[in-house]
């Protein structure tokens, strides 16, 4: 079963614009985390968020958490052509991760 | 380098044969882990091992086997390949801290004819 879900499943924006995806799930967590996956390729990465905190940043990355409501988005900014891949939250809880069904970036030059 | 090697990258076979899919990483974590990726459906976990003696079940396990040789190698088995199982498969390392994220390798794309 699928903890998380993306919103939206693909979003297609012009480089340099902020790119906004976001994730929900349903039960509680010890974080949330994000990665990247260009085509083909295994997933990166790009930032993790503990349950106890609300918002984290890492270069043109922002992430924020709200456990209230259960959801949490991740804030690219300045697009670039590069940005072009899939994006999946995935959530921590009992040492295992579960995953969303991704976000598909298209950044258009 | 890659801190996690998957062999082989790419696989077609046919139904009924066994397959072995292996990975290898240099990362020293304890945790290793299979994933199977569908279109649309996100990563859902085949098995997972928090060392070598300990093995566990993860959602989708039926229809498939694994073997923790050391605490660099786990490797996935298809006793006997159905086409359903025609996916991308991904092995991931993560160390025990749980709030550390995963590190994947390549994967490997599977066809079962």
């Amino acid at each position: 079963s699928q903890q998380g879900e993306e919103d939206p499943q693909a979003l297609s924006i012009q480089e340099g614009e902020n790119a906004t995806m976001n994730c929900s799930y349903k039960t509680s967590i010890n974080n949330l985390q994000w990665y990247r996956q260009n085509s083909g390729r295994g997933l990166v990465h790009l930032i993790l968020i503990r349950s106890n905190e609300r918002e984290k940043h890492s270069g043109r990355l922002r992430v924020t958490l709200d456990t209230s409501k259960k959801s949490s988005s991740l804030l690219i900014t300045a697009s670039r052509a590069a940005d072009t891949a899939s994006y999946f939250c995935a959530t921590g809880r009992n040492y295992q991760l579960i995953w969303g069904a991704g976000t598909k970036l298209i950044i258009k030059p | 380098d890659a801190d996690v090697t998957q062999t082989p990258r790419n696989r077609i076979t046919k139904t009924g044969k066994r397959i072995m899919l292996e990975c290898s990483q240099t990362k020293g974590h304890d945790r290793m882990y299979w994933y199977r990726q569908d279109p649309g459906l996100g990563l859902r976990l085949i098995y997972y091992s928090f060392d070598v003696k300990d093995i566990n079940k993860g959602e989708i396990s039926d229809g498939y086997s694994v073997s923790r040789q050391a605490q660099a190698k786990f490797s996935l088995s298809l006793e006997s390949a159905i086409p359903n199982q025609t996916a991308l498969y991904f092995c991931a390392t993560s160390d025990t801290d749980s709030n550390q994220p995963q590190h994947f390798g390549d994967g490997t794309r599977l066809s079962i004819l």
